[in-house]
């Protein structure tokens, strides 16, 4: 069974606070995509990894870094967590020979 | 960069009436183009997809149509019941020559509902 895992379900930080978000995949794929939801604006791309070391920005990427160490893992980083970027973060990583994006359950990041 | 719009934002239908989402995409590289489900709480889920080679594929109640010329496709549910209401999103994507997707562009989404 396909499983995309993250480190926490719930995270409340403070302006200014380094925040790290993790994300673990047992597909051994190459590729890891983070995303971010927002009501009404939907699921967007944040950055992506097609392999360790490697990244990738996406649409949205300004606040964010990443770190790909290993495959199995993909850090999100906020250097400098700021209120707009409360949101609820979403990893995702495809299956062996699918196109099937798997999204782990979820990080609702709160930053006051 | 790719442009996917979703419509509309809420739906409302009858149990056992079918129910319509309708999305444009702007990038004709796109090739894929995904529908995922996601209930309250819980993450989003592959209902189906459809790659620019097909016009149209069914998976029992549930079936997607592309028009690549127009760059529209639809998410068609039939019969609907409860456990259909969901918000459901569309998505747009290139794949590579191993077969997997890029980053998905995702569209806004729509709260679909069934009344009773």
């Amino acid at each position: 069974d396909v499983k995309v895992t993250q480190s926490s379900r719930y995270l409340v930080k403070r302006t200014g606070e380094k925040v790290f978000l993790e994300c673990v995949q047992d597909m051994d794929h190459e590729n890891m995509f983070w995303y971010r939801q927002d009501p009404g604006l939907g699921l967007r791309l944040i950055y992506f990894s097609y392999d360790v070391k490697m990244k990738e920005k996406g649409d949205i990427p300004e606040g964010y870094s990443v770190s790909r160490e290993k495959k199995e893992r993909f850090s999100l980083i906020l250097e400098s967590a700021s209120t707009n970027q409360t949101s609820m973060y979403l990893c995702a990583s495809p299956g062996q020979g699918s196109s099937e994006q798997y999204f782990g359950p979820g990080t609702r990041l709160t930053v006051t | 960069g790719e442009n996917v719009e979703q419509h509309p934002s809420t739906l409302s239908v009858q149990e056992g009436d079918s129910a319509v989402i309708k999305c444009t995409y702007s990038d004709s590289a796109s090739n894929y183009f995904p529908w995922y489900k996601q209930e309250l709480g819980k993450r989003p889920q592959l209902i189906i997809d459809i790659r620019s080679n097909v016009g149209e594929k069914k998976d029992q109640r549930i079936a997607v149509t592309l028009n690549k010329t127009a760059k529209h496709f639809s998410l068609h549910i039939t019969e609907t019941q409860p456990e259909d209401s969901a918000v459901y999103f569309c998505a747009a994507s290139t794949t590579y020559s191993g077969g997997g997707a890029d980053g998905l562009t995702f569209g806004k989404g729509t709260h679909l509902i069934i009344q009773p």
